[in-house]
């Protein structure tokens, strides 16, 4: 019933290694997002893909890749992983098409770099 | 480009006091305005929404109305439960399919 769903909920991993977060959405909407929150709660946009196409790229660094193999799934793999990665990352869907762009998020990736 | 203020928090009320969050924004166009709840621990929920001038938005006892003279959409709530303590973000969509542009967050604790 889950309708946005994000794995792993904790990462715990060293400076200098490379991890992957995924997630999934089974509401049908064709278009994903990842945001990022720090220690402050600030939230800010990373990335967004509408069909598998990336949309918005807000000054990420490019360890930062995003993948979406297809419209339910965006992916994020982060290499070389810096302390300052350390955050909460949603995903979040959308209707390409909708009126308002209401968003629906999920639960949150908490990323600790040590 | 696009922003959202929003009171600086952290707020602290009793029981069945009333709450106010006050939200501004500033957008090119003619955005939708959301409130979104983080409650401890957990992920980000649509608390309420508006998408045209004096829209009013209402959920679980909260609401906010979409004032385009003043820009802003200030989130109510009559009697606060401790229930309700949580992270309140403000947040607004410019164009039907742009990313939500975020304000700082409120934090709310009520106690008994």
């Amino acid at each position: 019933d889950t309708a946005v769903s994000q794995t792993p909920k904790y990462l715990v991993t060293q400076m200098g290694n490379d991890k992957s977060i995924k997630c999934e959405q089974n509401l049908g909407h064709d278009t994903m997002y990842w945001y990022k929150q720090d220690s402050k709660k600030f939230l800010k946009i990373m990335f967004s893909y509408n069909n598998k196409e990336l949309i918005i790229n807000e000054t990420v660094p490019n360890r930062f890749s995003p993948k979406s193999p297809d419209k339910a799934h965006l992916n994020l793999h982060i290499n070389s992983l810096e302390l300052g990665d350390s955050a909460v990352y949603f995903c979040a869907s959308s209707y390409w098409t909708s009126a308002d762009n209401e968003q629906f998020f999920g639960p949150g990736t908490r990323l600790t770099v040590l | 480009g696009d922003s959202v203020t929003q009171m600086e928090g952290p707020v602290t009320l009793s029981e069945e006091a009333f709450l106010t969050i006050n939200c501004t924004y500033t957008a090119t166009g003619y955005p939708s305005l959301f409130w979104y709840v983080q409650y401890p621990g957990e992920g980000l929920q649509l608390l309420l929404k508006a998408t045209k001038a004096d829209d009013k938005g209402s959920n679980k006892g909260f609401e906010a109305t979409y004032r385009k003279e003043t820009t802003s959409f200030h989130l109510e709530k009559g009697s606060v439960q401790v229930s309700d303590s949580a992270v309140y973000f403000c947040a607004l969509s410019d164009l039907g399919n742009t990313p939500l542009v975020f304000g700082k967050g409120t934090r709310l604790s009520v106690i008994a």
